[in-house]
């Protein structure tokens, strides 16, 4: 079955450090991956995607996004974090090539950030 | 440009009643979808509309919920009779083509007690 896995729940750094946002799929062929983010009071903002070509995904924010065949992962990354930066992060996969993108998510990781 | 709208943005209601949740989609965006998020698990989705037509119906939970798209414009979701395991935030989302980015409106969260 298709399906993504966010091992971590919650998450708490601080202010300046580095981030890290784990994401697994589970799916018949390499579909097309995505990152949202949610905001409290605001709908989910797609933060970047990976269709083909570079391995390495950049995106808004600051955040980058590296896909890995091998490891069937998605990771979300950012090498400093602001506190803006509070908030719910999910990763989805949709069906790659022809036809509509009937997105599947992960449970979402929440981010904490210190000051 | 105005993005994905929702209406309520909270609902909630008792076990037996009936809500309608309502979606704005962005203006000249064929592609209407919805999801649900029950008690913080994963985003799921539910349906998919290209202008008036169900494209895929395949995530309703059962006939206790009826989506509509009158006119290929704004879209409404009705749960009747509400269960408790209808709890959740509803998202909404659209996009221009169905292999764009879908850009997701606030949701609805509903509360059935």
């Amino acid at each position: 079955a298709q399906s993504v896995t966010q091992p971590d729940i919650h998450i708490t750094v601080s202010e300046g450090a580095s981030l890290e946002l784990r994401c697994n799929y589970s799916y018949g062929a390499t579909p097309y991956l995505f990152w949202y983010v949610q905001s409290p009071g605001q709908g989910l903002q797609l933060l970047l995607k990976y269709f083909s070509g570079d391995t390495l995904v950049q995106g808004i924010k600051g955040f980058e996004a590296e896909f890995k065949r091998s490891q069937s992962s998605f990771n979300l990354r950012k090498p400093s974090v602001h506190w803006s930066d509070a908030a719910e992060y999910f990763c989805a996969v949709g069906p790659q090539g022809g036809g509509y993108n009937k997105l599947i998510f992960g449970a979402g990781t929440r981010l904490a950030v210190h000051p | 440009e105005a993005g994905v709208t929702q209406f309520p943005s909270h609902s909630v209601i008792e076990k037996g009643q009936t809500v309608t949740l309502r979606c704005d989609p962005i203006s000249g965006h064929d592609n209407l979808y919805w999801y649900r998020r029950v008690m913080g698990k994963e985003i799921k989705f539910l349906l998919h509309f290209v202008k008036e037509s169900k494209q895929d119906e395949s995530g309703m939970p059962n006939n206790r919920f009826l989506a509509e798209r009158t006119g290929g414009t704004y879209s409404t979701l009705k749960v009747q009779p509400a269960e408790l395991e209808d709890s959740g935030v509803y998202f909404c989302a659209s996009s221009q083509d169905e292999r764009l980015e879908q850009y997701f409106g606030p949701g609805t969260r509903l509360t059935v007690t």
